[in-house]
């Protein structure tokens, strides 16, 4: 199993450029999440899938919009990159969403927006 | 509201000693209470978890947490460290009936031979 997996690893856009963030998990998981991770800020949800078909808001959403294309993927965009944008993305998934089993987590993409 | 607070940025010990990152947490009835590390340029590995039932947990790689509850915390512990755990450690809660992970800010550990 490759778990979850994340497209791209490295990407530098300028601002105002559009860009998706892909993810994958093999684990048959119903959930996913996207969060971003800033210094001293920890991890931030961006947004979620509870289940196939369904995603919700998370803390942090503006200028970012998701798609649950199946139950495996779950891609994030970012219509109009900003600055403030530059941050490392990680895409993670669970079993379901009242589960009380552990997410597990990708290797995150590190975006740096000029 | 659900919240979680590392209160130590960072955390320096020497190999061999005992290792503690504290954890606090806030959430409205019982919690689901997790360990995460990240070792650079890596993501978040899971360690242990508290789900119920005995409060000392016990996870991967010789680590354990003790879940208090009057106290709402869950500090991480590791008798002995090795120079090999110097990472960077998240705390991570959820309320029982809420979907949603909420993430302390993290607390570099970095343990010297």
């Amino acid at each position: 199993n490759a778990g979850v997996t994340q497209t791209p690893k490295f990407q530098v856009l300028k601002t105002g450029q559009s860009m998706t963030l892909q993810c994958a998990q093999d684990m048959n998981h119903n959930s996913m999440y996207w969060y971003r991770q800033d210094p001293g800020m920890g991890l931030r949800l961006i947004y979620y899938s509870a289940s196939e078909g369904t995603t919700d808001k998370g803390e942090v959403p503006n200028g970012y919009n998701v798609s649950r294309l199946n139950k495996r993927e779950f891609s994030l965009r970012l219509e109009s990159a900003a600055p403030s944008q530059t941050s490392v993305y990680f895409c993670a998934s669970r079993v379901g969403p009242l589960s009380y089993n552990e997410q597990f987590f990708g290797p995150g993409t590190r975006l740096t927006v000029l | 509201a659900q919240s979680v607070a590392q209160p130590e940025d960072q955390v320096n010990v020497a190999e061999g000693n005992p290792l503690t990152v504290k954890c606090t947490y806030s959430v409205s009835g019982n919690p689901y209470l997790f360990w995460y590390v990240q070792y650079p340029n890596r993501g978040l590995q899971f360690l242990l978890k508290y789900i119920t039932g005995d409060n000392l947990v016990k996870g991967s790689y010789g680590f354990e947490a003790e879940f208090n509850k009057s106290q709402t915390s869950f500090h991480l512990k590791k008798p002995s460290a090795l120079v090999s755990d110097s990472a960077l450690y998240f705390c991570a809660v959820r309320g029982l009936n809420d979907y949603k992970l909420s993430f302390g800010a993290g607390t570099t550990v970095t343990v010297r031979a």
